[in-house]
């Protein structure tokens, strides 16, 4: 089926270097969010979109910044990246927001080197 | 603030023996909670959700907000159902609803 899609799966990139994650939602689907999960560690919300605008921010930097296309599809910018950085980058798409259930990608590995 | 514990990293069972995940949470408010799972090699996915009331195989999960528990339950293990699972907490972000996790249980189901 043509679920939520991710790319790229994996990316490697050196401190101090920018990064663009990309993520396709389910068709019909108009919300999209971001988490990041640390190994480890559940998903943290980062973002949430909703008909192109942003509806919140997790707790992260301002180096973290996204944005959503008329065609709902999103990505997620990160600057100036650090060891800290790395990690696996979770888009999840809802139908409406909401409370709905997020329909989660695969993710993108990012490490930084 | 929210949060969501899962005290248990790795529980390990034999098949057929039932199953029982933790899963506590903090909220101030009125709580939605959602388990979460992901099979090895797939992606995180939806088990159930309090509201629904609802068996997914075979699982369910009551909400205890005395005791501010949201257990995961099986009576009897099957193979398949080794995965990590994630128990949920949805909350508000200005006008975000966002998804609070705990850090997940791997359960793994012998023979």
């Amino acid at each position: 089926d043509a679920g939520v899609t991710q790319s790229p799966t994996h990316l490697i990139k050196t401190r101090g270097q920018h990064v663009t994650l990309r993520c396709s939602p389910i068709s019909g689907h108009k919300s999209v969010s971001w988490y990041q999960q640390v190994l480890g560690q559940g998903p943290q919300f980062i973002f949430q979109y909703y008909e192109k605008e942003e509806r919140g921010r997790g707790n992260f930097p301002d180096r973290f910044s996204a944005r959503q296309f008329p065609n709902y599809s999103s990505e997620l910018n990160v600057n100036a990246l650090l060891l800290g950085d790395s990690a696996l980058y979770l888009c999840a798409s809802t139908l409406l927001g909401g409370n709905s259930p997020l329909h989660f990608g695969n993710g993108t590995r990012l490490t930084v080197t | 603030a929210q949060r969501v514990t899962q005290p248990e990293k790795l529980l390990s069972v034999f098949k057929g023996a039932p199953v029982e995940l933790k899963c506590n949470y903090s909220y101030s408010g009125s709580p939605e909670l959602f388990w979460y799972v992901q099979y090895s090699r797939q992606r995180l996915q939806l088990l159930l959700r309090h509201i629904s009331r609802e068996s997914i195989k075979g699982f369910t999960a009551d909400l205890n907000k005395g005791e501010t528990s949201f257990h995961l339950k099986k009576p009897f293990a099957q193979e398949e159902d080794s995965a990590m699972y994630y128990c949920a907490l949805s909350g508000r972000i200005g006008t975000a609803s966002k998804l609070t996790f705990g850090t997940g249980t791997r359960l793994q189901v012998t023979l």
